[in-house]
């Protein structure tokens, strides 16, 4: 079982509509990350959280808006998104801080939230 | 730029029938190579990090290795549950923090 939970695991959406995707981890990690993947596509990176601070905007459209209230806690809010955002939504998480030093590649992903936009 | 290459884009093997996957990759510095498996609409686990040329790592039947180029991920006698797009990421030193490149990945299909 992933020690990342996502929810809800699938989401239908109009253009017009505001919803949010929440990710939990109670591993103690300190980083956490949104990706979108595409169909056939490897995972794209969309933010990352360090100590609860938003370390890295992969110039993502301001449509999507993150929300990190805890250690514990990430979200990610949507409003008038397009069909092409239709994705699978990923949020992982990771020990050790950002920058040199303890930064490990090993991530944990939690299963995804399918997004459908019509 | 960093750049991650993954070949084949798909591979179907027989049960039993050992193969390997590559991942060539150009960094500036490697920190890290990760692979990962990923089955239909689930998020990546993660399988191995290697750090050197020459490094090993094993796991049940997968084993990848690490040159200065690229990486392999060996399966010896596939099983069917071994179905699943193979992901590889690298990760440098320059960067500024947890960030991965991927390759596109390897859709393997095993079947008995």
């Amino acid at each position: 079982d992933t020690e990342v939970t996502q929810t809800p695991k699938h989401l239908v959406m109009g253009m017009t509509n505001k919803k949010s995707l929440k990710c939990e981890q109670h591993m103690g990690h300190r980083a956490m990350y949104w990706y979108k993947q595409k169909a056939k596509k490897p995972p794209e990176l969309m933010f990352v959280y360090s100590y609860e601070k938003l370390s890295i905007n992969e110039s993502v459209p301001s449509r999507f808006s993150p929300e990190c209230p805890n250690s514990s806690l990430l979200n990610l809010h949507l409003h008038a998104l397009q069909p092409e955002d239709s994705a699978l939504y990923l949020c992982a998480s990771s020990q050790g801080e950002m920058g040199a030093g303890g930064a490990t590649g090993e991530l944990f992903f939690g299963e995804g939230s399918r997004l459908t936009v019509l | 730029e960093d750049q991650v290459t993954q070949s084949p884009e798909a591979l179907r093997l027989q049960e039993g029938e050992s193969s390997s996957l590559n991942c060539s990759y150009t960094v500036s510095g490697l920190r890290g190579l990760f692979w990962y498996r990923q089955d239909p609409g689930k998020g990546p686990e993660f399988l191995f990090t290697l750090y050197s040329a020459g490094e090993e790592k094993e796991k049940e039947r997968l084993k990848a290795t690490l040159t200065k180029k690229e990486s392999f991920l060996h399966i010896t006698a596939p099983k069917p549950e071994d179905s699943a797009t193979y992901l590889c990421a690298v990760q440098e030193w320059d960067n500024a923090g947890n960030m991965l490149t991927f390759g596109g990945g390897t859709r393997l299909m095993v079947k008995p």
